[in-house]
């Protein structure tokens, strides 16, 4: 099975700063069929069920300000959120979908300093 | 708009079953491979089983193997979990999720999420 590790598991940033998350793999995420990376980032919001950020490891979803981005390939991932705003407070989660046998990241709780 | 509304949460013994269901509207339910997701209180997302569009291709996590049985109604529009000899452990907030990417065969990412159903086994 692939295993996602995230670091750290609480981070705490200024606004206006930036905030940076990171995932593992315990597998190459990339297929080289079509040189995609399978890997999403959602936020989670007490609450709310939790919404997609990113998909394919770099791509914005629908309607998600471009103060979040992800970048990384293979094994090694990471999401970045610019000029941090008050309603970004949550958890975030990678999660792989290279495997069938679909796994979600621990964790990354985001507060406001 | 995607609309994903869960039921059949509730209070069960250890031991004991459950059914959830999941309504699914605004898509063609039909096109999708569909998810169950779950969060222990205080605990991160866990992935718990995936269909395809036809139940050809079902997957569990190994935490509920051979105890949970997902299942779906497409004329119905409907997602189900079947979970069978129910232990404290599986005591979360269940999430009928969207799956989508055409992503060769493999997993795709969560798109669109039900507001949860809440499932507590307790003696």
């Amino acid at each position: 099975d692939i295993v996602v590790t995230q670091s750290p598991d609480s981070l705490t940033v200024s606004l206006g700063e930036r905030a940076t998350i990171n995932c593992k793999s315990s597998q190459s995420l990339l297929f080289t069929s079509n040189n995609k990376n399978y890997l999403a980032w959602y936020q989670h919001k007490p609450g709310q069920p939790p919404k997609v950020l990113i998909y394919w490891a770099s791509t914005r979803a629908s309607g998600v300000p471009d103060r979040f981005s992800g970048s990384g390939s293979g094994t090694d991932f990471t999401l970045t959120i610019n000029s941090l705003q008050a309603e970004d407070v949550g958890i975030y989660y990678c999660q792989q979908y290279y495997s069938t046998l679909l796994a979600f990241g621990q964790g990354t709780r985001l507060e406001i300093k | 708009e995607v609309q994903l509304v869960e039921s059949g949460g509730g209070l069960v013994k250890p031991g004991g079953s459950l059914r959830l269901s999941c309504a699914a509207s605004g898509f063609r339910f039909s096109d999708y491979s569909m998810n169950w997701v779950r969060q222990a209180p205080g605990k991160g997302l866990e992935w718990v089983s995936s269909t395809d569009v036809t139940t050809n291709y079902i997957y569990y996590a190994d935490s509920v193997r051979g105890r949970f049985t997902i299942s779906r109604d497409n004329a119905k529009n409907s997602l189900y979990l079947q979970m069978n000899s129910l232990r404290v452990e599986d005591t979360a907030v269940y999430y009928c999720v969207k799956e989508e990417g055409d992503t060769g065969g493999k997993g795709g990412w969560f798109d669109s999420w039900g507001q949860g159903s809440l499932v507590t086994v307790s003696s």
